[in-house]
């Protein structure tokens, strides 16, 4: 069975910093996809950025960008020039090919930025 | 992206009464939708699958009496909470996928069992 795990369940950052979430992942599946969501006060799942497992450039979306090591089932995310509207939980998230979009979240990182 | 509406966005029942959640597909098929649960601070923890003209597959735990899954067309499924008590007061979110590479949300449904 797959597994998520996210072990950062709270950071902070200033505004303007740069900072990274956590997340590793078990599996034996070969081809899959990985997410972060972001999930704001109003709790609406936001897709912050992707990664196809079988591509090794890490994937990038203007401030965000992840740190993929498919070896180490490690899937970090660097959010740059962090600002007030970042602010949220952040959800890691893995997807397999054959199972019709289901998804296992990790248990969430919950980041702050501070003024 | 594809879009998913969900239905109501809160409601708040008394207890023993049912209620009804719906999630619509609105620019896309889908033959499969997916129900999650989340408790406050907490993560989506999947309850159960819903597969179009069959019946829905349920996450070990779940009571499938309780949360009574329909997926009757290719664009809605509906969950129903039965005979709701407080502790099944939670928020409640679906989500499906047009072509499996990636999952779309509904808005949510934040339940109240009083």
């Amino acid at each position: 069975a797959q597994t998520v795990t996210q072990s950062q369940p709270e950071m902070s950052v200033q505004e303007a910093e740069t900072v990274t979430l956590s997340c590793t992942y078990d599996t034996s599946e070969n081809n899959y996809y990985l997410f972060w969501y972001k999930q704001p006060p109003s709790r609406q799942m936001i897709l912050v950025i992707r990664q196809e497992a079988y591509k090794q450039q890490n994937a990038t979306e203007n401030r965000f960008s992840v740190n993929f090591q498919k070896a180490a089932k490690s899937f970090s995310l660097k959010i740059s020039d962090s600002q007030l509207g970042d602010t949220a939980m952040y959800f890691c998230a893995f997807m397999t090919l054959n199972q019709g979009g289901k998804l296992i979240f990790g248990q969430g990182t919950e980041l702050s930025v501070k003024p | 992206g594809a879009v998913v509406s969900q239905h109501p966005s809160r409601v708040i029942c008394k207890s023993g009464t049912s209620v009804k959640i719906e999630c619509r597909s609105l620019d896309f098929q889908a033959t499969t939708m997916f129900w999650y649960r989340q408790f406050p601070k907490q993560s989506l923890m999947l309850m159960a699958t819903s597969n179009e003209g069959s019946k829905a597959t349920y996450e070990q735990g779940v009571e499938k009496d309780k949360f009574l899954i329909n997926h009757a067309s290719l664009t809605l499924s509906t969950l129903t909470v039965t005979s709701a008590h407080p502790e099944d007061s939670s928020f409640y979110i679906c989500s499906a996928s047009d072509r499996y590479t990636e999952a779309f949300f509904g808005q949510g449904t934040r339940l109240t069992v009083v």
